[in-house]
């Protein structure tokens, strides 16, 4: 069965910093892009992240650009999320969610994780 | 950007309905759109895929069509399971981004 299992998530002060796991089973994890979505409370749904199966390609959301950092090791089957200056507006639930089809980038999350709550507060 | 603006952002529907769902992209994007279902408390489920192929295990009542600026998603007869948040996701262009949501709830 393919899973996903975020981990890391909790209270922080503004400015501090956070490191988001996510660890994949039950499929050849090098072999897909991996996501970062994160979902604040009450609201909709926000990509934030993407990293290729190799690691090669990344992409980030603006509102994030130079603050996180995502990245995963191929050998450990999993995929983390680095995040510092976290502000206020950071305040979410993290998923990490799995690319529908191996060897692609910006393709449909077909597999997502329980979610990771951050929360942003002094 | 790719702006999506999904309607009604929310609908009240009793079981057995037929339901329709638009989102409307602020560009073209061919048939780069998903959609996803969301139940309180929980993690997106992901229902179709370039824009009218249902993912496996999916129930048939679920369908998806549109290409280019608008795209809908129907449930031919709303069933007890199926009140939940509905999402688009464009898949176009970076960055991905998603649909404001619809909220479908029991009439």
């Amino acid at each position: 069965e393919v899973q996903l299992l975020e981990s890391g998530g909790g209270l922080v002060q503004p400015g501090g910093s956070l490191r988001l796991s996510c660890a994949a089973s039950g499929f050849a994890f090098s072999n897909y892009a991996m996501n970062w979505v994160r979902q604040s409370p009450g609201k909709g749904l926000e990509w934030v992240s993407e990293i290729s199966g190799s690691g090669g390609t990344i992409y980030y959301v603006d509102s994030v650009k130079g603050r996180f950092t995502i990245s995963r090791d191929n050998s450990k089957n999993t995929l983390y999320l680095q995040m510092n200056s976290l502000r206020a507006e950071d305040t979410a639930v993290y998923y990490c969610a799995k690319d529908g089809i191996s060897g692609r980038l910006q393709d449909h999350m077909d597999v997502w994780g329980k979610g990771t709550t951050v929360t942003v507060s002094s | 950007d790719i702006q999506l603006t999904q309607s009604p952002s929310f609908l009240s529907a009793s079981v057995g309905d037929r339901v329709t769902i638009t989102c409307r992209a602020s560009q073209g994007i061919s048939t780069y759109l998903a959609w996803y279902q969301q139940k309180p408390g929980k993690a997106p489920k992901f229902l179709i895929y370039a824009a009218s192929t249902l993912q496996s295990g999916v129930p048939s009542r679920f369908s998806g069509s549109g290409s280019g600026t608008e795209f809908t998603l129907t449930i031919s007869s709303l069933q007890p399971e199926d009140f939940a948040t509905y999402y688009c996701q464009q898949l176009k262009s970076y960055p991905i981004t998603f649909g404001g949501g619809t909220k479908v709830e029991i009439k």
